[in-house]
Parts: C-alpha cells; sequence; structure tokens
C-alpha cells in the first residue's frame, strides 16, 4: 500500500495570501495519478485537482497543482474566505487508492 | 441534477449488519465504476471498495474484505454497500463517489452527502 504523507498538517494564512500545501508519497506514483480534494466541515470532498496540475470544472484558477514522481503540491493564491478547509491528497496509482492525512486551512 | 444520494445508515451493534444505498441521478451510473470511501469521526479519508461498471471487478480494502460486499443495480442507477460483522471501528460516514477511470488521474469526482454509521453496543 502506498503511504501518503501531507505536511503540513495544519496551517493559518490570511484572506488574500498564499498557501503551499506537499504531498509525498512512499514511491513513485508518476505523473498523472494524483488528485487533491477539498473537505469542508459536515460536507462531502470536492474534487480540485486530478492528474497532478488538471484544474477540475468550475474550480477557480487561483487553485493550482504540480509534481511527479513522489513529490507533489497544491498552491491556493488570493486566499478567498471559500478557501479555508481541509485538503487531501490521494493517489490512483495503485490499488487500494490512498489519500494523505489532510492539510487544514484555517484564518489568521 | 447530477447528483449522488446516499442512505442506510444508523446505528447498529458490533456484530450486526446494515445495507448502504446509494441513488445516482442527472447522469447513468453504469456509463461509471462507483466507490465506496468513509472517513472516521475526526479522521482522515478511507476507500473501502470499488465496483466496474458491470459488476464483474470488485475491489475491497482489506480491512473490509470479507465482511462488505458492493453491488450495483444499472437498471435503477443504484450502488449498494452490504456491511455484515460489523465492528467498532466501522464506525464512520460512508460516501459513494463516482470513478473517472476514463479520464487521467482516475479521481472521484462526484461525491455523495454521506450517509453515517455508527457501531455501538
Amino acid at each position: 500500500e502506498i503511504q501518503m504523507t501531507q505536511s503540513p498538517s495544519s496551517l493559518s494564512a490570511y484572506v488574500g495570501g498564499e498557501v503551499t500545501i506537499t504531498c509525498r508519497a512512499s514511491q513513485n506514483i508518476g505523473d498523472f495519478y494524483l488528485n487533491w480534494y477539498q473537505q469542508k466541515p459536515g460536507r462531502a470532498p470536492k474534487l480540485l485537482i486530478y492528474a497532478s496540475n488538471r484544474l477540475e470544472s468550475g474550480v477557480p484558477s487561483r487553485i493550482s497543482g504540480s509534481g511527479s514522481g513522489t513529490d507533489y503540491t497544491l498552491t491556493i493564491t488570493s486566499l478567498q474566505p471559500e478557501d479555508f478547509a481541509t485538503y487531501y491528497c490521494q493517489q490512483s496509482y495503485t490499488l487500494p487508492p490512498t489519500f494523505g492525512g489532510g492539510t487544514k486551512v484555517d484564518i489568521k | 441534477q447530477v447528483q449522488l444520494v446516499e442512505s442506510g445508515g444508523g446505528l447498529v451493534k458490533p456484530g450486526g449488519s446494515l445495507r448502504l444505498s446509494c441513488v445516482a441521478s442527472g447522469f447513468s451510473s453504469s456509463d461509471y465504476y462507483m466507490t465506496w470511501i468513509r472517513q472516521a469521526p475526526g479522521e482522515g479519508l478511507e476507500w473501502v471498495s470499488y465496483i466496474s461498471k458491470d459488476g464483474k471487478t470488485i475491489y475491497y480494502a482489506d480491512s473490509v474484505k470479507g465482511r462488505f460486499t458492493i453491488s450495483r443495480d444499472n437498471a435503477k442507477n443504484s450502488l449498494f454497500l452490504d456491511m455484515s460483522s460489523l465492528r467498532v471501528e466501522d464506525t464512520a460516514v460512508y460516501y459513494c463517489a463516482r470513478d473517472q477511470v476514463a479520464r487521467a488521474g482516475d479521481s472521484f469526482d462526484l461525491w455523495g452527502q454521506g450517509t453515517k454509521v455508527t457501531v455501538s453496543s
């Protein structure tokens, strides 16, 4: 089973600021098998980025993803109030699909 | 409206059984692999099981293998999860999700609102 490690586990940021979340896989997962989700309290996760850097339809362009191999990042610029949430990475390279532990982004 | 709606959660005693359902609307679920994912209270996400479009290919997480059974009824646009020999550690919100196997990334692009399962004596 591939382990996904996110860092940091939590962070605080200002509205209008920028955050970067890192996700590391325990083995090489190629270039296209990493996805990012956003989850707000009491709500289902929402897909933001698929295949490492492709923006899901309807997701604002201030959200972006990058990376390959074992190391991936999610970047959110010009933070908006609706961006304060928990973010999860997920690998789909091998079964079982596995998720990172989550990064909670709250308002500073 | 494209959506997934789960039902069937509740309180059950350890060793008991429960059947979760997920109904798709606004699209044909028979065109997609479908997945169950769960989230224990205050915890992260754990993939549970998936089923292919025709129901012939199925995989389970080791934590539920032999106890849970996934199935689907494409005529009713429905997905099911039969859970037996339930344990306290199965307590979680269970989400059904659409699996974009055919698209790069193989991501879960549509999620239901979740149904809560509590296993407690």
